[in-house]
């Protein structure tokens, strides 16, 4: 079965950092890129960042570039958002997702597989 | 980079046709071909339910189907049924290779 499952997320003060992860099974998770997603409880959803199939490449929204980082383990079949000097804005529950296909456009944007969310609580 | 613009709302009587439309600009939906739509149900993950303006998933209604015509794009459900009323989701690529999605929709079936 095609899965993805989120962890990491908890309460953190602002300025702190957290790093979450997502484990995918069923698929040949170096073939595609991975994305996280955030959404505010009650609010839509913002798309935050991506990484390349290789890892070589890390996309970023322009709220959370400079601050969060991205990487993953191939190997492990896992990949991560690291997130530095968080602000209040930043809480939300956080969706790790599989880019359905091969095209920079799909990468980015078509997300056929989603975890449940990891939610990040950013206040002091 | 700005959210796609959706209506807040929308509404229809089980059987009828509705449309959701997602306004962008020449950066975004008007400059590519790859906008999705996804429906989300609350306390739920997003589902895709068209990408490439056009297509669908494989297990995904033929009652839903996509369309562009300059920035904006459009989601149409036909024959609306209860099991319908959920949020639904545009996103884009865009030219500064990011993504960005609309600020959803919610569809209420009366």
């Amino acid at each position: 079965e095609v899965q993805l499952l989120e962890s990491g997320g908890g309460l953190v003060q602002p300025g702190g950092s957290l790093r979450l992860s997502c484990a995918a099974s069923g698929f040949t998770f170096s073939s595609y890129a991975m994305n996280w997603v955030r959404q505010v409880p009650g609010k839509g959803l913002e798309w935050v960042s991506a990484i390349s199939g290789s890892g070589a490449t890390p996309y970023f929204a322009d709220s959370v570039k400079g601050r969060f980082s991205i990487s993953r383990d191939n190997s492990k079949n896992t990949f991560y958002l690291q997130m530095n000097s968080l602000r209040a804005e930043d809480t939300a529950l956080y969706y790790c997702a599989k880019a359905r296909g091969w095209s920079l456009g799909e990468a980015l944007n078509t997300f056929d597989i989603w975890g449940q969310g990891t939610l990040v609580t950013v206040s002091s | 980079q700005s959210a796609l613009t959706q209506p807040a709302s929308v509404s229809g009587s089980p059987g009828q046709s509705i449309t959701i439309s997602c306004t962008g600009s020449s950066s975004d939906v008007g400059g590519y071909s790859s906008v999705s739509w996804y429906q989300q149900y609350p306390g739920k993950a997003p589902k895709l339910m068209i990408y490439d303006v056009s297509q669908r998933p494989s297990g995904v209604s033929n009652r839903f189907s996509g369309s562009k015509s300059g920035n904006t794009a459009s989601l149409t459900i036909s024959g609306l049924q209860a099991e319908d009323e959920a949020d639904y989701y545009c996103s884009s690529y865009t030219s500064r290779s990011t993504g960005v999605f609309g600020g959803g929709t919610r569809l209420t079936v009366l």
